[in-house]
């Protein structure tokens, strides 16, 4: 079974810190995708990479920016956190063209 | 706005009810997918369609892609507590677009 993992849960942080969410995938998947969800909008792309050091804006790549220095990992920032980025933040990973898995989110609260 | 609309946005029923979920778009998708994701959890896939027409069958679930790839269902028969969850469906074009989902209660 593929299993992504994400580092936290639950997340509580203060508005200007700057916040390190991380993932690591375990079947040397080529892609990996960090989403946010919110009640009504769903499931929305902020970041995506297709290997290694290879990263491209998703829809909402705006407050965040991201790392893929080694192939198993996928780590999101937020440079200075605020509040309207309280969220669900869920990282998948998938081989081409194949399904993604998702992990089981980290519900980050920014105060 | 969303690329996928999804309808009902919630959707409470009676164990042993059948229900439908749509999943709407003007766009034609290379492939459509549908995620049923538990509170505390991520989406799990449970289908993938492909083809313009496709009915695909999990147990008591039924998938069905439009014929002109834009709009799919999800179809429970009888449902049970256990399918009880938000369902999420999401369109390939060259990225995956995701619908907002429909929260799925069934009663005991």
């Amino acid at each position: 079974d593929v299993k992504v993992t994400q580092s936290s849960r639950y997340l509580v942080k203060r508005t200007g810190e700057k916040v390190f969410l991380e993932c690591v995938q375990d079947m040397d998947h080529e892609n990996m995708f960090w989403y946010r969800q919110d009640p009504g909008l769903g499931l929305r792309l902020i970041y995506f990479s297709y290997d290694v050091k290879m990263k491209e804006k998703g829809d909402i790549p705006e407050g965040y920016s991201v790392s893929r220095e080694k192939k198993e990992r996928f780590s999101l920032i937020l440079e200075s956190a605020s509040t309207n980025q309280t969220s669900m933040y869920l990282c998948a990973s998938r081989r081409l063209n194949q399904p993604q898995h998702f992990g089981d989110g980290t519900r980050l609260s920014i105060l | 706005t969303q690329l996928l609309e999804q309808s009902p946005q919630f959707l409470s029923i009676q164990e042993g009810e059948n229900l439908t979920v749509y999943c709407n778009s003007s766009s034609v998708f290379s492939s459509l997918q549908w995620y049923r994701q538990e509170p505390g959890e991520g989406p799990v896939l449970l289908v993938t369609v492909v083809t313009g027409g496709e009915v695909k069958k999990l147990k008591r679930l039924t998938f069905q892609f439009g014929d002109a790839r834009k709009d799919s269902s999800l179809h429970i028969t009888a449902a049970q507590p256990g399918d009880t969850g938000l369902y999420l469906c999401a369109g390939a074009v060259y990225k995956l677009s995701f619908g907002a989902g429909t929260t799925v209660t069934v009663r005991a």
